[in-house]
């Protein structure tokens, strides 16, 4: 049973650089058909696709995100990461990652989710 | 603003069914792309309830099912229960195929 796992820094400054990682257990990041995406949520608001990995090593973005982000994977590690930078308090959020099988199957299992607060 | 239009909040007595609507365009839901549901209880992760449309994952009950027409989606749930309160999220994907969400019903059973 695939299992994710986010962590990182849960306060970050602005205009800063915001490092998120994806531990995954239970399978690996390379498997055949592994999509892993990021995904946030304003506090009390909706969710915001922001880009997945393929395991190929395609990646793809938000449009609205692509100038900032940057998804990345370790194999040795089992775990892909985010990096956004230039952040702003609009980036405060709770920011999960999620595997889905094909590019538009449902993202299953998602991790716990892990806050960050963008402020000074 | 979210790319898919969810009512804010909706409510309905236990024992009662209630339909959460997805109203897209035809960039997303009206091309022809699938749509998935989610449910997020309170301080979890969402969690997938139906996707590609109809289809219910293991271990949902079958008072959950979801449908499309058009430009919308919908989902019902029937015999809603006090455990079915929760924030509910369509998504879809847009002629890039970038994955959009609505911005989530929250269900409330009185």
């Amino acid at each position: 049973q695939v299992q994710l796992q986010e962590s990182g820094p849960g306060l970050v400054k602005p205009s800063q650089t915001l490092s998120l990682s994806c531990s995954v257990s239970g399978g690996s990041i390379t498997s055949a058909g592994y999509y892993c995406s990021w995904i946030r949520q304003h506090p009390g608001k909706g969710l915001e696709w922001i880009g997945y990995m393929h395991y190929s090593g395609s990646i793809y973005y938000n449009p609205s995100l692509k100038s900032r982000a940057t998804i990345s994977g370790d194999t040795s590690k089992n775990h892909f990461s985010l990096r956004m930078t230039s952040v702003t308090a609009a980036d405060t959020a709770i920011y999960f990652c999620a595997r889905h099988e094909m590019s538009t199957d449902p993202f299953d299992p998602w991790g716990q989710g892990t806050l960050v607060t963008v402020s000074s | 603003q979210s790319v898919l239009t969810q009512p804010p909040s909706l409510s309905g007595a236990p024992g009662q069914r209630v339909t959460i609507p997805c109203t897209g365009s035809s960039s997303n839901i009206g091309a022809g792309y699938v749509v998935h549901w989610y449910q997020q209880l309170p301080g979890t992760a969402p969690k997938i309830l139906i996707s590609g449309d109809t289809n219910r994952p293991s271990g949902v009950p079958d008072r959950f099912s979801g449908s499309r027409s058009g430009t919308s989606a919908s989902l019902a749930i029937t015999g809603l229960q006090a455990e079915d309160e929760a924030d509910y999220y369509c998504q879809s994907y847009d002629t890039s195929l970038s994955p959009v969400f609505g911005g989530g019903t929250k269900l409330t059973v009185l």
